[in-house]
């Protein structure tokens, strides 16, 4: 199985900031991963795929980049409904995988 | 629009049996990658199975065996049937649809409660 770690584990930045999450792969799964952010007591939400790719409705501050084994979530200016959890997920291979989160508060 | 709405959680005894549904509008089941993930009490996101447009499943290890996933075209739903339940598949099961063939989820439902309790 192809294991997802995502650092830090928390996060607490202000409105404003530059923010960087961080997805590793314990192998090579070239662009396919996605990210998702999920609030308390609500369902994920599908934010980007193919590691770059906004969904539809996606505010442009959030961005991904990355292949292979290392991944990046950018937030270009923290908005205070950014707080949340956010997943990263493998796509190449089954099992699908999701690292463990990072959970991001806002200052 | 684009929606599912799952249905059919509870409470159930470890070794019950207990069966999940998705029901879908706005497009076809039968045409998309579907897919269900669970989520423990406070815990992160784990994928339980998948079913291809074609017909191809795939499981989880720790469901392989006990779930069953599959498609009711008539009504459009996806489903999940799940025997030998046990404690450790407490959680809420959500319903997803993936993008394409690409096992990216992009469309969520809203979850469904499963707790397995003596």
């Amino acid at each position: 199985d192809i294991q997802m770690t995502q650092s830090p584990s928390s996060l607490s930045a202000s409105v404003g900031d530059r923010v960087t999450l961080t997805c590793r792969a314990s192998q090579g799964i070239g662009s396919r991963l996605a990210w998702y952010q999920q609030k308390p007591e609500s369902a994920p939400k599908s934010l980007i795929y193919d590691a770059s790719t906004l969904h539809s409705g996606v505010p442009s501050r959030f961005s991904g980049s990355g292949s292979g084994t290392d991944f990046t979530l950018t937030i270009s200016s923290l908005q205070p409904e950014d707080f949340g959890t956010y997943y990263c997920q493998q796509s190449i291979s089954y099992p699908i995988t999701f690292g463990q989160g990072t959970r991001l508060e806002i200052k | 629009e684009v929606r599912l709405v799952e249905s059919g959680g509870g409470l159930v005894q470890p070794g019950g049996s207990l069966r999940l549904s998705c029901e879908a509008s706005g497009f076809t089941v039968s045409s998309k990658y579907m897919s269900w993930v669970r989520q423990a009490p406070g815990k992160g996101l784990e994928w339980v199975s998948i079913i291809w447009a074609g017909g191809i499943t795939k499981y989880a290890d720790s469901v392989k065996g006990r779930f069953t996933i599959s498609r009711d075209n008539s009504k459009n739903t996806l489903d999940l049937q799940m025997n030998s339940l046990r404690v450790e598949d407490t959680g809420v099961y959500y319903c997803a649809r993936d993008v394409d063939n690409t096992n990216f989820k992009e469309v969520w439902g809203q979850g469904t409660l499963v707790t397995v309790s003596p």
